[in-house]
């Protein structure tokens, strides 16, 4: 299957500070989507990204569909307590028709 | 709309034996997909059905799984002779049309 790989792994940062992560793929895709997910809860969606180029935002967060196809970003802007949780990236292929493939995950941890 | 349902949330069983679970997508989706996720992983592709045509099985998918969308609402997912292996997180999610997939609560199934 497709590789996704995350980083950072995780982080640890105050509220109130801006927070940056990416997903990278040795391949192409067409779609990429940012989930977060709570202990014992399924992925929420935050932001899906349709186009190259894409940059879209969701109240605080902002999520950009690289250039290359192969990469994406996800941006968290003034960090606060309820932002905790593991964000996954997931991304299709334009080969592998509905699959999607997720990351592993970045876990953040938001000290008040 | 309450969002996509999953049923049970939890289940517990003993290695061999049958288990079943459903998902109740969001009304009108006619994409239902089945994910598995392991602890500290991202979900990992099951299958995939638009309406009640299962259109997609990954190769995870052993003879041992088993999934149904008969009316193309609600699906089942059967697991028979349960090894501990199985023991994840079954999710569960459905979308309209687009690839933008919106994912149940999830069960988490242990088997001892």
């Amino acid at each position: 299957g497709q590789q996704l790989n995350q980083s950072p792994q995780s982080m640890f940062i105050q509220e109130g500070e801006d927070v940056s992560m990416n997903c990278t793929s040795s391949s192409i895709f067409n779609t990429w989507l940012w989930y977060k997910q709570e202990p014992g809860e399924g992925p929420v969606l935050l932001i899906a990204l349709y186009k190259a180029g894409e940059l879209t935002s969701n109240g605080r967060l902002t999520a950009q569909f690289g250039i290359t196809r192969k990469d994406s970003f996800l941006n968290i802007s003034a960090s606060i307590p309820s932002d905790v949780g593991i964000y996954f990236c997931a991304g299709q292929h334009p080969n592998t028709g509905n699959q999607f493939y997720f990351g592993t995950g970045t876990s953040l941890t938001v000290i008040p | 709309d309450t969002g996509v349902s999953q049923d049970p949330r939890h289940k517990i069983t003993k290695r061999g034996q049958n288990v079943t679970f459903r998902c109740d997508p969001i009304s009108e989706h006619n994409r239902l997909y089945w994910y598995r996720q392991t602890l500290g992983q991202g979900p990992e592709f099951l299958t995939y059905f638009q309406n009640e045509a299962q259109l997609e099985k990954s190769r995870l998918l052993s003879d041992r799984f088993s999934a149904e969308r008969p009316k193309g609402s609600f699906s089942t997912l059967e697991i028979q002779r349960t090894e501990q292996g199985d023991s994840a997180m079954y999710l569960c999610a459905s979308s309209l049309h687009t690839d933008t997939q919106y994912f149940g609560p999830g069960t988490r199934l242990t088997v001892l």
